[in-house]
């Protein structure tokens, strides 16, 4: 079956990164995406990254992907207290609709 | 990006009344149209996928006579939670694509019995 797992929390000081670590078990996921909820609102899309790269980078956000061991890392460098949030992890299945699923979501807090 | 807007984002109503909740697509035409439901820190739970001019397609144990789906056209997908129960109360997100694009969501309506 589909399932995306994250750790639920990670805590951070200001000016560290960060690394937001998550596991997937559908092979066939053609994209791999972060998400950033903060309190309230809705999801914004931060990146995502195609299934057959291994690496993406993005300003201050660098996706790492391991198809073989299905794991995906966000890391964000010179974390800030703005990205204290919630970030999510999804994959988009390949089959019929092209449903996304979604981790656990990991709450980020930066620390001042 | 493209720009998904739920309508309304936030709504208290009595127990056994129903409520309908809007996710319009403004500037794409969305063949494809997701809903979500999200507890209180959890993850989001897809509820059902709905495609222009069909019947939506339901996740196991989310029941389709309580979550009415309707995607009468390309940029407009409503869902109505019908005789809700405080139990119901939840953030509901949508999410809409076409063809060749990745999901773009909604900013959420939170839904809260009373």
């Amino acid at each position: 079956g589909e399932d995306v797992e994250q750790s639920l929390f990670l805590s951070v000081r200001e000016g560290d990164s960060s690394v937001i670590n998550c596991t997937y078990t559908d092979s066939s996921s053609t994209y791999l995406y972060w998400y950033k909820q903060e309190p309230g609102a809705g999801l914004q899309l931060l990146t995502y990254i195609f299934s057959n790269m291994d690496m993406k980078q993005d300003q201050r956000l660098t996706v790492l992907l391991n198809k073989k061991d299905k794991h995906l890392s966000l890391r964000i460098a010179d974390t800030q207290t703005g990205d204290s949030a919630i970030y999510f992890c999804a994959e988009s299945l390949t089959s019929g609709t092209y449903k996304y699923i979604f981790g656990t979501g990991t709450r980020l807090k930066v620390l001042a | 990006g493209a720009v998904v807007s739920q309508h309304p984002s936030w709504v208290i109503c009595k127990s056994g009344t129903s409520v309908k909740i809007e996710c319009r697509s403004l500037d794409f035409q969305a063949t494809t149209m997701f809903w979500y439901r999200q507890f209180p820190k959890q993850s989001l739970m897809l509820m059902a996928t709905s495609n222009e001019g069909s019947k939506a397609t339901y996740e196991q144990g989310v029941e389709k006579d309580k979550f009415l789906i309707n995607h009468a056209s390309l940029t407009l997908s409503t869902l109505t939670v019908t005789s809700a129960h405080p139990e119901d109360s939840s953030f509901y997100i949508c999410s809409a694509r076409f063809p060749g694009t990745e999901a773009f969501f909604g900013q959420g309506t939170r839904l809260t019995v009373v």
